[in-house]
């Protein structure tokens, strides 16, 4: 019972490093998305995508770019990363929008030193 | 545009007391709603939801939740507090017949249970 699985769980980086979120979902899901998550903010979301191929910006999505090359895997990816990039990262799936929760991966905690 | 506002950032309940965590939504058109749980260190978990059928929804851990056009509140409820119950609880409100399918989440309730 994978469900939705984040790699790495922890990181740490130093400023204008570059990384990669891996979010992989064992549902057949169409739709992927990445928030992060900050304290008082609640969850925002970054990028989204509706299906294999294709992706969207959400609300703050500068900074990030995403790709959708499998159905099952959905990348985040920060270039040069910044200290207002430091949070926890959830990478959550649905099957279909018709009254379908998100299911969530445990997070991914980055810290851009 | 839709809007998720949760009142009160931090709630604290003595066990066996009731919990009571607000939510109000801002909707355009009938809106699905979520309240999702949240434990240290671990990623969300869906409690309950609303999708346009009982107005009265039931969840796990003993948790339910009143959906009332008229106040466009989504309040969430248990009778009797548990330690187990301490964590951050999240309103979530989504769009029926949207094409992007995310959930506006609010910026959460941490709950805390004292002995």
């Amino acid at each position: 019972n994978a469900g939705v699985t984040q790699t790495p769980k922890f990181r740490v980086l130093k400023t204008g490093q570059s990384m990669t979120l891996l979010c992989a979902q064992d549902m057949n899901h169409e739709y992927m998305y990445w928030y992060r998550q900050d304290p008082g903010m609640g969850l925002r979301l970054i990028h989204y995508s509706v299906g294999e191929g294709t992706t969207a910006k959400g609300e703050v999505p500068d900074g990030y770019n995403v790709s959708r090359l499998k159905k099952q895997n959905f990348l985040l990816g920060l270039e040069s990363a910044a200290p207002s990039q430091t949070s926890v990262y959830f990478c959550a799936s649905r099957g279909g929008l018709q009254t379908g929760e998100l299911f969530f991966g445990e997070g991914s905690r980055l810290t851009v030193l | 545009a839709q809007s998720v506002t949760q009142l009160g950032s931090h709630v604290s309940v003595s066990e066996g007391a009731l919990v009571l965590l607000r939510c109000n939504y801002s909707s355009s058109v009938p809106p699905y709603l979520f309240w999702y749980v949240q434990y240290p260190n671990q990623g969300l978990q869906l409690l309950l939801k609303y999708t346009s059928a009982a107005t009265l929804v039931k969840g796990i851990n003993g948790f339910e939740a009143e959906f009332k056009k008229s106040e466009t509140s989504f309040h969430l409820t248990k009778p009797s507090a548990h330690m187990s119950d301490a964590a951050e609880y999240f309103c979530a409100v989504s769009r029926s017949g949207g094409s992007q399918g995310n959930l506006i989440f609010g910026k959460g309730t941490k709950l805390s249970v004292k002995p």
